[in-house]
């Protein structure tokens, strides 16, 4: 079955405990991108990855890093997380840029207290 | 940086009911891509329309783009419960781009 995964779902930390959220797919796709998701605010892209070791910033990169080895994971880090990073984030993953379709994971809820 | 607009934040509706949803850019899309999530779930995309004025039919959904590629709407027919979710609306360019969302509840 195509999909997208990401582990953990659920995520309650303490503010500056380094983590990592995983995603990966099993569709070759060359194009994987994280979003975070407020109430009101609607989904804002952090990082994206055109295809392995090319990476760039989205609209809110700050306090987040990424990294692309492999084609199929994207692997979301918070170096020291703060409260204000408390949100839903999506990792999600296309053939390309452009119109294609976007395919979403099923979201990490993330808690930073 | 392009702003998307959508319209109205909420809306609740009795099942058999018609809705429409707005969208509205503040710059010409490049394309528009709409999507639904389902809580506990990531966007799942229903359409994408590229073409100036171009209409799209999914089921009871129906999709419009503007002539000037600034807005689109999304009109469902005879809503049902399992149409509850919230609806997105996108600019797919060299990176995806949304707007807020429009909460749409369908009440048995």
């Amino acid at each position: 079955e195509a999909q997208v995964t990401q582990n953990p779902r659920y995520l309650i930390t303490v503010t500056g405990k380094k983590l990592t959220v995983t995603c990966s797919q099993n569709m070759n796709h060359e194009y994987m991108s994280w979003y975070r998701q407020d109430p009101g605010l609607g989904l804002r892209q952090i990082y994206y990855s055109m295809n392995v070791e090319v990476t760039d910033k989205g609209d809110v990169p700050e306090g987040y890093k990424v990294s692309r080895k492999e084609k199929r994971n994207f692997p979301l880090i918070l170096e020291s997380p703060s409260p204000n990073q408390t949100s839903l984030y999506f990792c999600a993953s296309s053939s390309g840029q452009g119109s294609y379709e976007q395919y979403f994971g099923p979201g990490t809820r993330l808690t930073v207290t | 940086t392009q702003l998307l607009e959508q319209s109205p934040q909420f809306l609740s509706i009795q099942e058999g009911e018609n809705l429409t949803v707005y969208c509205n850019s503040s710059s010409v899309f490049s394309s528009l891509q709409w999507y639904r999530q389902e809580p506990g779930e990531g966007p799942v995309l229903l359409v994408t329309v590229v073409t100036g004025g171009e209409v799209k039919k999914l089921k009871r959904l129906t999709f419009q783009f503007g002539d000037a590629r600034k807005d689109s709407s999304l009109h469902i027919t005879a809503a049902q419960t399992g149409d509850t979710g919230l609806y997105l609306c996108a600019d797919n360019d060299y990176k995806l781009s949304f707007g807020a969302g429009t909460t749409v509840t369908v009440r048995a």
